[in-house]
C-alpha cells in the first residue's frame, strides 16, 4: 500500500530552527509537496520538489531524496505565526496526491 | 477576489437527509477535487474531475457523488447522510493534473 509518515507533533522555540521529516512509500513518484495549515483554515502551498536536493524559499527550505523516499521541511527563525500543521503529500504514478496526516508544530516563546 | 468558494461553511444534518456542498472557482482551473479531512488522518480524496464533463472516483467515494457541468462548479452530494460522513470537506483546484492545489476554506459537516 501507499504510505506517508510524518511525526504527529513537534515543539520548538521562537527564533530557533526546526526540521520536519517525511518518509514515503508510493507507487511511483511525480513530485512531493509541503503545505501549511493553520487551525480551522485551508491548507496553503509551501513548496514542491521533484528532483533531489534542497529548494530554498525565504525562511523555509525543503529537501528531497528520491532514492531514500525522504523529504524534510526546514523552518528557520521561527515565529509564533509558524504554529500550524505541516502536510507532506506525494504525487504517485497516477498523478494522485497521497497525503500524510500532518505534523502539528507548536512554537513556544 | 480570485479563488475557491465553498458553501455552506458549516452545517448540522440529520442522518438520512440529502446534502449538497457547493464549490465554485474563478481561476479557470481544469482540475478540481473534493477531500475530506478527519482528525489523525491525511486528506482523503473523495472524487475528482480533470476537466469539465469528466469525473473520477478517489480513495473514499462511497456515499458521495459529484458532477462537473462547467469549468467553475463542482458540487458534492451526499445522497443519504450517515454519521461517519461527519468531517471537514475541502474543495480544491489545480491548473493541470500535476500543478499545486488551491483549497477552499472548507465545509464543516456534522451528521447526527
Amino acid at each position: 500500500g501507499q504510505n506517508i509518515d510524518q511525526p504527529t507533533e513537534m515543539t520548538a522555540t521562537e527564533g530557533a530552527i526546526v526540521q520536519i521529516n517525511c518518509t514515503y512509500q508510493t507507487s511511483g513518484f511525480n513530485g512531493l509537496f509541503w503545505y501549511q495549515q493553520h487551525a480551522g483554515e485551508a491548507p496553503t502551498f509551501l513548496s514542491y520538489n521533484v528532483l533531489d536536493g534542497l529548494e530554498e524559499k525565504g525562511r523555509f527550505s525543503s529537501f528531497l531524496s528520491r532514492s531514500k523516499g525522504y523529504s524534510y521541511l526546514l523552518l528557520k527563525e521561527l515565529q509564533m505565526k509558524d504554529s500550524a500543521s505541516y502536510l507532506c503529500a506525494v504525487r504517485d504514478s497516477n498523478y494522485q496526491l497521497i497525503w500524510g496526516a500532518g505534523t502539528k508544530l507548536i512554537i513556544k516563546p | 477576489i480570485a479563488g475557491i468558494t465553498q458553501a455552506p461553511t458549516s452545517q448540522i444534518l440529520a442522518a438520512g437527509r440529502r446534502m449538497t456542498l457547493r464549490c465554485t472557482q474563478d481561476m479557470r482551473h481544469n482540475a478540481m477535487y473534493w477531500y475530506r479531512q478527519d482528525l489523525g488522518l491525511g486528506l482523503r480524496l473523495i472524487h475528482y474531475s480533470n476537466t469539465a464533463g469528466t469525473t473520477g472516483k478517489g480513495e473514499v467515494p462511497d456515499g458521495y457523488s459529484v458532477s462537473r457541468a462547467n469549468t467553475d462548479d463542482f458540487p458534492l452530494t451526499l445522497a443519504s447522510a450517515v454519521p461517519s460522513q461527519t468531517s471537514v470537506y475541502f474543495c480544491a483546484s489545480s491548473e493541470g493534473t500535476n500543478g499545486e492545489l488551491f483549497f477552499g476554506e472548507g465545509s464543516r459537516l456534522t451528521v447526527l
